[in-house]
C-alpha cells in the first residue's frame, strides 16, 4: 500500500492563480481531511469529507473548495491564490469502526508570490 | 473551544538523557490523542494513539501516557539518540469519532551526540 500520496510536492503560484491539489488515498478509508500547516504552528483543519459525495468546512474553509467523487480521491481546489494561502498542506485519512488513527501524506508545499 | 498547549517549545538533550515532553488540553471529553514525530520539511509520522479509556501506550524507547480528568498527557523518551531530533506534535480527536485533529503547536527535541 502506498498509504496517503500528495502531488505536487511543491508549487509557486502567483497572486491571483488557481490551482488544484490532489491527494489519494489506497486503504479504502471513508474520513479524508485538509490540513494546512503554517511556520511554528500546529496543523488546522481546512475541509474534510466522511465518504464520497459528503464534504464539510472545518477551521480555515475560505479560499479553498473540495469535492469527493470516489473513495480514494479527495482533491483540494485554490482560486485566486492569496500570499496568506502560502502554507503547507497536508491530506490525511482514517476509517470508521477502529481507532480513528489519522494517516498522514508527505505533504505539498505551496508558496504565493 | 478545545486547545491543546505544548510545554517546552523546544528542548536541546545530550544523547542518552531520558526526556518527557508535555501537551495539555482544555476540554477533557475527547475520543483519543495522537503523538506525531515531524522531520523538518517532511511529513507527519504517528507515533502513538491512546484511547481516552487507555492509560498509556508504549512502543519502543517511546511511552505516552493520558490523564483525561486533568487534561494531560506526556511523552517520555528514554536513552534519546540524534536520531530522534524533530519536531513533536500532540493532537486530540474532539469527543465525537471521525472527527479533526485538533493540533498543538510542537516541541522540537535536540538531542546532541
Amino acid at each position: 500500500n502506498a498509504g496517503v500520496t500528495q502531488t505536487p510536492k511543491f508549487r509557486i503560484l502567483k497572486i491571483g492563480q488557481s490551482m488544484t491539489l490532489q491527494c489519494t488515498q489506497d486503504m479504502n478509508h471513508n474520513y479524508m481531511y485538509w490540513y494546512r500547516q503554517d511556520p511554528g504552528m500546529g496543523l488546522k483543519l481546512i475541509y474534510y469529507s466522511v465518504g464520497a459525495g459528503i464534504t464539510d468546512k472545518g477551521e480555515v474553509p475560505n479560499g479553498y473548495n473540495v469535492s469527493r467523487s470516489t473513495t480514494e480521491d479527495f482533491p483540494l481546489r485554490l482560486e485566486l491564490a492569496a500570499p496568506s494561502q502560502t502554507s503547507v498542506y497536508f491530506c490525511a485519512s482514517t476509517r470508521t469502526g477502529g481507532s480513528y488513527e489519522q494517516y498522514f501524506g508527505p505533504g505539498t508545499r505551496l508558496t504565493v508570490t | 473551544k478545545q486547545e491543546v498547549t505544548q510545554i517546552p517549545a523546544a528542548l536541546s538533550v545530550p544523547e542518552g538523557e531520558n526526556l518527557v515532553l508535555n501537551c495539555s488540553f482544555t476540554d477533557s471529553a475527547i475520543y483519543n490523542l495522537q503523538w506525531f514525530r515531524q522531520d523538518p520539511g517532511k511529513g507527519l509520522t504517528s507515533l502513538l494513539l491512546i484511547q481516552s479509556s487507555q492509560r498509556e501506550q508504549t512502543s519502543g524507547r517511546l511511552n505516552a501516557s493520558l490523564d483525561k480528568s486533568s487534561g494531560r498527557s506526556t511523552l517520555y523518551i528514554a536513552a534519546s539518540q540524534p536520531g530522534d531530533s524533530a519536531t513533536y506534535l500532540c493532537a486530540v480527536h474532539k469527543n465525537q469519532a471521525g472527527t479533526a485533529l485538533i493540533f498543538g503547536k510542537g516541541t522540537t527535541l535536540s538531542v546532541s551526540s
